[in-house]
């Protein structure tokens, strides 16, 4: 089945603890990107990846990082995080960048301490 | 970035009736599309306009673009009660070099 998949699920830590949410897709698909979406903010976007080695900016990329090693995944890394960064986070995956359908994951719902 | 932003924020209608809802955006664009999300679950693609066209059907949904309005709808015909969710749209500036910015999304509730 083509899916996008997300680990944790749900994770809660404490202020400064490093953690790192996994994504990965099956679907040999080149682009990938990280979002959060927070009440009444709507979804916004932190990295996105065009291609293995390849990584940039979204709208908010303060506090986070990424990287993209292998083509199926793109994890995220807090390294140390703060209570600002509790949200819901969804990785999203398409064919080929934002001219393409997106396929996004579960979500992983964060809370720091 | 530009970002869509959906109007109304709240649509509260009874089975059977059709919803609209209504996404501006500030700049060019080479696509629109609209998701659904149901209560804190990932993002379902919807339908997906790009800037050259002016409508798309798929099934019970009807997308239109105006560029030269930078507006787009979303119409839900015959809505069913599994239709409650939230519903946003999300534009893309060019091939992909770049981000997609999602509006705040409206949330619409099917009354049975």
């Amino acid at each position: 089945e083509a899916q996008v998949t997300q680990n944790p699920r749900y994770l809660i830590t404490v202020t400064g603890k490093k953690l790192t949410v996994t994504c990965s897709q099956n679907m040999n698909h080149e682009y990938m990107s990280w979002y959060r979406q927070d009440p009444g903010l709507g979804l916004r976007q932190i990295y996105y990846s065009m291609n293995v080695e390849v990584t940039d900016k979204g709208d908010v990329p303060e506090g986070y990082k990424v990287s993209r090693k292998e083509k199926r995944n793109f994890p995220l890394i807090l390294e140390s995080p703060s209570p600002n960064q509790t949200s819901l986070y969804f990785c999203a995956s398409s064919l080929g960048g934002t001219a393409h359908e997106q396929f996004f994951g579960p979500g992983t719902r964060l809370t720091v301490l | 970035s530009q970002q869509g932003e959906e109007d109304p924020q709240a649509l509260s209608i009874q089975e059977g009736e059709n919803a609209t809802m209504n996404c501006s955006y500030k700049t060019s664009i080479n696509n629109l599309q609209w998701y659904r999300q149901n209560s804190g679950r990932g993002l379902v693609h919807l339908i997906l306009i790009r800037s050259n066209e002016r409508e798309k059907h798929s099934g019970r949904l009807r997308v239109t673009l105006d560029t030269s309005k930078k507006s787009s709808s979303l119409l839900i015909t015959a809505s069913r009660a599994a239709d409650t969710a939230s519903y946003f749209c999300a534009t893309g500036e060019g091939g992909g070099a770049d981000g997609l910015t999602f509006g705040k999304g409206t949330h619409l509730i099917i009354q049975p």
